[in-house]
């Protein structure tokens, strides 16, 4: 099955600066890339989604990067804010298969 | 876009009882719901998956018997925690495939504290 690995768990850094999360997938045939926001005790909301047909895409701060080859995506925040700090997850999933979840990243953007 | 629905939010019982979690698609029919477990600070593990009119599929280590779940139509799916202990506190929430967006959607997420 698929196997997806997020790096880091923990990420810290101060208003205004950047934030990357990184995530691996295992299987080639997978196909749909979302990331999803959940604050403490909150359902998870997608904030992004890349499919395979595409590089890269673009949502005002937020902006993921897909590598086919590499079979890695990754999550971009610009001008981070203090309401940006979350838990972040990846996934990866073929059409209408179920999902495979990364282990999260806690970002903690400090004003 | 798709919403799920999800009863109750909170929920506190005693030790032994059963407790039944709701997950209603409320404009979309929902033929299949994914069944997760979250412990603080940890990534959502999926319990089972739930088809309409069929039985569920569990995923390994998960106990049908004690995690009960009925799909009975396309937009009701429930899991009931039988015979609840301490341990089986935890954030339990649904997802639907969102077939309009090709993606999920979650429902709002039941925090369960046996006591």
């Amino acid at each position: 099955g698929e196997n997806v690995e997020q790096h880091p768990s923990t990420l810290s850094v101060q208003e205004g600066d950047s934030a990357v999360i990184k995530c691996t997938y295992s299987d080639s045939a997978s196909n749909y890339f979302p990331w999803y926001k959940q604050e403490l005790g909150k359902r998870p909301q997608l904030i992004i989604d890349i499919r395979s047909n595409v590089g890269e895409k673009k949502d005002q701060r937020i902006a993921v990067t897909l590598n086919k080859t590499a079979k890695h995506f990754s999550l971009h925040i610009t001008e981070t804010q203090p309401e940006d700090s979350a838990v972040y997850f990846c996934a990866a999933s073929k059409r209408s298969y179920i999902p495979t979840f990364g282990r999260g990243t806690s970002l903690i953007v400090h004003p | 876009g798709a919403v799920v629905s999800q009863h109750p939010s909170r929920v506190i019982c005693k030790s032994g009882t059963s407790v039944k979690i709701e997950c209603r698609s409320l404009d979309f029919q929902a033929t299949t719901m994914f069944w997760y477990r979250q412990f603080p600070k940890k990534s959502l593990m999926l319990m089972a998956t739930s088809n309409e009119g069929s039985k569920a599929t569990y995923e390994q280590g998960v106990e049908k018997d004690k995690f009960l779940i009925n799909h009975a139509s396309l937009t009701l799916s429930t899991l009931t925690v039988t015979s609840a202990h301490p341990e089986d506190s935890s954030f339990y929430i649904c997802s639907a495939p969102d077939r309009e967006r090709d993606g999920y959607t979650f429902g709002s997420g039941t925090r369960l504290t046996v006591v």
